[in-house]
């Protein structure tokens, strides 16, 4: 089971300020993902990384960015909020294996922009 | 036709039946199958997984895959009030850079 940390883990902020959320997993996995739900709804894939300095964007077209400078590090950054980013942010690693890998996802971080 | 489906539910089944939730994918070249449960607020956790066809069980709870038909179910013995949750069905093929697609999640309620 992979430990994987978000923070903050919640977070309300005005429109116009830049944000950015922490993910940080400890059992080396080179596969990170971001994923956007809003609630009761499906979990949208925004950003991805295979290892260090590679990352793409989604399937959902998203405002923010993120970056892959360390192994255990992905963070997501968004430089001016808006009402419209509120949402929970999922980040998840994968152990290796290919198709067989499995993601374990943090415990998420909840964006309110007022 | 989304390419992974879920019936959304809710199913409710009292406590102590069988729960019996259904996935159905529509890449025949899918290689890996998921399943995580995900609670009201909170982030998706893995139950289990499979890769060959038949059943695969683990606790109270088995996977069952059948290519040839192109559908996963899971199965939850003895079902408990707290496995009331969103079951969140998850497919992996060789190719789209081998990304997770997820269902939309069938939402079970275990009623005392």
């Amino acid at each position: 089971e992979a430990d994987i940390y978000q923070t903050p883990r919640y977070l309300v902020i005005g429109t116009g300020k830049k944000i950015t959320l922490e993910c940080s997993q400890t059992m080396g996995h080179d596969k990170m993902y971001w994923y956007q739900q809003d609630p009761g709804m499906e979990l949208h894939l925004i950003h991805y990384s295979y290892g260090v300095n590679s990352t793409e964007k989604g399937d959902l077209s998203s405002e923010s960015t993120v970056s892959r400078i360390r192994t255990e590090h992905f963070p997501l950054t968004l430089e001016s909020a808006r009402p419209s980013h509120t949402s929970q942010y999922l980040c998840a690693s994968q152990t290796s294996g290919g198709v067989t890998g499995e993601l374990f996802f943090g415990e998420g971080s909840r964006l309110t922009v007022l | 036709q989304k390419e992974v489906e879920q019936n959304s539910g809710p199913l409710s089944v009292p406590e102590g039946a069988i729960a019996s939730l259904n996935c159905t994918y529509s890449d025949r070249g899918s290689q890996s199958f998921f399943w995580y449960r995900q609670y009201s607020g909170k982030s998706p956790e893995l139950i289990m997984f499979i890769y060959s066809n038949g059943d695969k069980e683990d606790g109270r709870f088995t996977a069952q895959l059948n290519k040839a038909s192109q559908y996963v179910s899971l199965l939850i013995r003895d079902s408990q009030p707290s496995d009331s949750a969103t079951y969140l069905c998850a497919v992996r093929n060789a190719g789209n850079n081998r990304k997770l697609i997820w269902g939309l999640g069938t939402s079970l309620a275990v009623n005392p």
